[in-house]
């Protein structure tokens, strides 16, 4: 079975500075997705990044980006030139691409960005 | 807006009784998955659906049951409510490039 795992459960940075949040996953599976969502005060589930496990470049979306470590089983998220509007649960989930495809979480780290 | 709609938003009902939550994919997905979230928890996957077949199945109690319909649809059933039934509960549907995109949840309330 898949699992993922956040330790940071809390963050905490100052606006506009750089902040990284870490993933961990174990799996036997060669072929999946990595994503990253972030879950605000309106408890809104709401996708950030996506990365295909067969790709070795690192995704970017604006001011989010990935550093995704195969070997490792590492999925890092980093967010640039934070914004209060950042602040938010964010959840690292894993998917296989073959057989039962359920999207599995991590259990979350509370990000948040301080004016 | 992530096309996904789940009705009601919110639901409050008492302890032993039966509630239905709905939930319409985006047009054009096929899978449907639900998925429960208890205050300042995480999302407890509950089941999936693929073109109107279970496909997997996660912690979902007995007292528990879904189904998609024919026009992709899916209705979560629980029953015989409990206190501890109290959350937000969430329909996705899944693109064919693997990311799931969320409803808004139907936050029920058990008294």
């Amino acid at each position: 079975a898949q699992t993922v795992t956040q330790s940071q459960p809390e963050m905490s940075v100052q606006e506009a500075e750089t902040v990284t949040l870490s993933c961990t996953y174990d799996t036997s599976e060669n072929n999946y997705y990595l994503f990253w969502y972030k879950q605000p005060p309106s408890r809104q589930m709401i996708l950030v990044i996506r990365q295909e496990a067969y790709k070795q470049q690192n995704a970017t979306e604006n001011r989010f980006s990935v550093n995704f470590q195969k070997a490792a089983k590492s999925f890092s998220l980093k967010i640039s030139d934070s914004q209060l509007g950042d602040t938010a649960m964010y959840f690292c989930a894993f998917i296989k691409i073959q057989g039962a495809q359920k999207l599995v979480f991590g259990q979350g780290t509370r990000l948040t960005i301080n004016p | 807006d992530s096309g996904v709609t789940q009705t009601p938003k919110h639901l409050i009902t008492a302890t032993g009784q039966r509630v239905t939550l709905r939930c319409s994919p985006r047009s054009g997905d096929l899978s449907v998955y639900w998925y429960q979230q208890s205050l300042d928890q995480g999302l407890q996957f509950l089941i999936q659906y693929y073109n109107g077949e279970e496909r997997a199945k996660g912690n979902i109690l007995e007292r528990f049951s879904a189904q998609q319909f024919p026009d992709l649809h899916s209705e979560l059933n629980l029953s015989s409510l409990e206190l501890g039934d109290s959350a937000l509960y969430f329909c996705a549907s899944r693109k064919n490039t693997g990311e799931l995109f969320f409803g808004e949840g139907s936050r029920l309330t058990v008294l």
